[in-house]
């Protein structure tokens, strides 16, 4: 079975700050897919981004930036210079390869970024 | 490109009432289709998934059903709600071969 793990409930940080979210997974797959979410407040589930078990590249997109690391079955999501529009739960998630059918979840990150 | 649009995004029930919530995806043909629920707390779950019309999984005995009545139209039912259905209800869709799951809007069930 798999597992998410984030053990940050909730971070709070004051404008232009950055911080880092964390994201453990459990897998016996050799073949799966890591994501990232971000749910506003409006509740949407916005996607950020896949990273699939055999790409370990380091990915930057504007102020976001996430290091997959599978020796620790991590995947780190760091926003640099956060925005109060940074402020939402973050969700990271991991889906079998082959099986595209159940997304399993991290409890989230509730991310509040103060002006 | 690919939209997903869901309705109603905010209902008030009383309980034993029915339940129907609509999703339907533009842009694409033969997706996968998911309902999520997201009760308090954050966690998300999966209730059911299609991969084609009239094929439905479910993954938690509830009190709901859903149908796929069409290729691109999946519909979540109850016909009788209980209190503890209140909840946030997305839809999402990921392509036939694809490992990207996309989200709706959301709606948001209080059973009273």
């Amino acid at each position: 079975a798999q597992k998410v793990t984030q053990a940050q409930t909730e971070i709070s940080v004051v404008e232009k700050e950055d911080v880092t979210l964390d994201c453990v997974y459990e897998t016996r797959d050799t073949t799966y897919y890591l994501f990232w979410y971000k749910q506003p407040p409006s509740g949407e589930l916005v996607f950020l981004i896949r990273r699939n078990s055999f790409d370990e590249q380091n990915e930057i997109s504007g102020r976001y930036s996430w290091n997959f690391q599978k020796s620790t079955s991590s995947f780190n999501f760091t926003i640099t210079a956060s925005q109060v529009v940074d402020s939402a739960v973050y969700f990271c998630a991991l889906i079998r390869g082959g099986s595209n059918y159940k997304l399993t979840f991290g409890k989230g990150t509730l991310l509040t970024v103060n002006p | 490109s690919q939209t997903i649009h869901q309705w109603p995004a905010t209902l008030v029930q009383p309980v034993g009432s029915p339940l129907s919530l609509e999703c339907t995806v533009e842009g694409t043909s033969n997706p996968n289709l998911y309902w999520y629920r997201q009760a308090a707390g954050r966690g998300l779950q999966l209730l059911f998934y299609s991969v084609g019309i009239g094929q439905i999984s479910s993954e938690v005995p509830q009190n709901l059903s859903a149908s796929r009545p069409q290729d691109r139209q999946f519909i979540l039912s109850s016909k009788k709600l209980l209190l503890s259905d209140s909840g946030f209800y997305l839809c999402a869709w990921s392509s036939e071969s694809g490992n990207t799951i996309y989200f709706g809007e959301g709606s948001w069930l209080t059973v009273v």
